[in-house]
């Protein structure tokens, strides 16, 4: 079946530590999201990318950046990481089908990191 | 930007009775609301999603109702049963569509009680 995959699953790093979340997905989906979710907050948009040449940022990108290094792999960097950096981050697809009525966004298992 | 407001945090219920619940958002540009259900430790996923041409859809015990007037909108669970207990998040499109992405409720967590 054609999935959305995150590694690493769970990542331990040190405050100022440079870590890279990967995303990579077979549905074939144009559109990449990365989130974070906050235990109380929801989920929160960081990053999302149409396409490898087109890059956007999302609520909190402060302290994130992100490469699309293909259309089916979107990467999250923290470059400092910090410990309110800590957080489950999921990755996003959607398709693009129908941008006038809605499209549904799939996403990733998610990867649980935590700074120390 | 866009802003959604989601009530209540928790949600206790009765095996077999109905959860409602349910969400206000600022922008009346937002046409697309998506209701994920998220299980423990799991990712979240669509059971359901309103557009903004339609005023409620249904898919077996579920429904969405649209006020676009008001601005809310909210998920109906009838005959609710154990594999239901979940914490569960409305979204809204920050553009027309959702391309640009959701802006989530901070989400309600249902349980239900045997």
């Amino acid at each position: 079946d054609a999935d959305v995959t995150q590694t690493p699953r769970n990542r331990i790093t040190k405050t100022g530590k440079r870590i890279m979340l990967e995303c990579s997905q077979t549905k074939g989906h144009d559109r990449m999201y990365w989130y974070r979710q906050d235990p109380g907050l929801g989920l929160r948009l960081i990053y999302y990318s149409f396409d490898v040449k087109d890059i956007n940022k999302g609520e909190i990108s402060d302290g994130y950046s992100v490469s699309r290094q293909a259309q089916a792999k979107f990467s999250l960097s923290l470059e400092s990481a910090i410990p309110n950096q800590t957080a489950l981050y999921f990755c996003a697809t959607s398709d693009g089908f129908d941008d006038r009525e809605g499209n549904e966004q799939f996403f990733g298992p998610g990867t649980r990191l935590t700074v120390l | 930007g866009e802003n959604v407001e989601q009530h209540p945090s928790t949600l206790s219920v009765q095996e077999g009775d109905s959860a409602v619940i349910k969400c206000t958002y600022s922008d009346s540009a937002s046409n697309y609301f998506p209701w994920y259900k998220q299980e423990l430790g799991k990712r979240p996923q669509l059971i359901i999603d309103i557009r903004s041409n339609v005023g409620e859809k249904k898919d077996q015990r579920i429904a969405v109702t649209l006020n676009k007037t008001a601005k809310h909108f909210s998920l109906h669970i009838t005959e609710t049963q154990p594999e239901d207990s979940a914490v569960y998040f409305c979204a809204a499109s920050i553009t027309g569509g959702g391309a640009d992405g959701l802006t989530f409720g901070k989400g309600t967590h249902l349980i239900i009680q045997p």
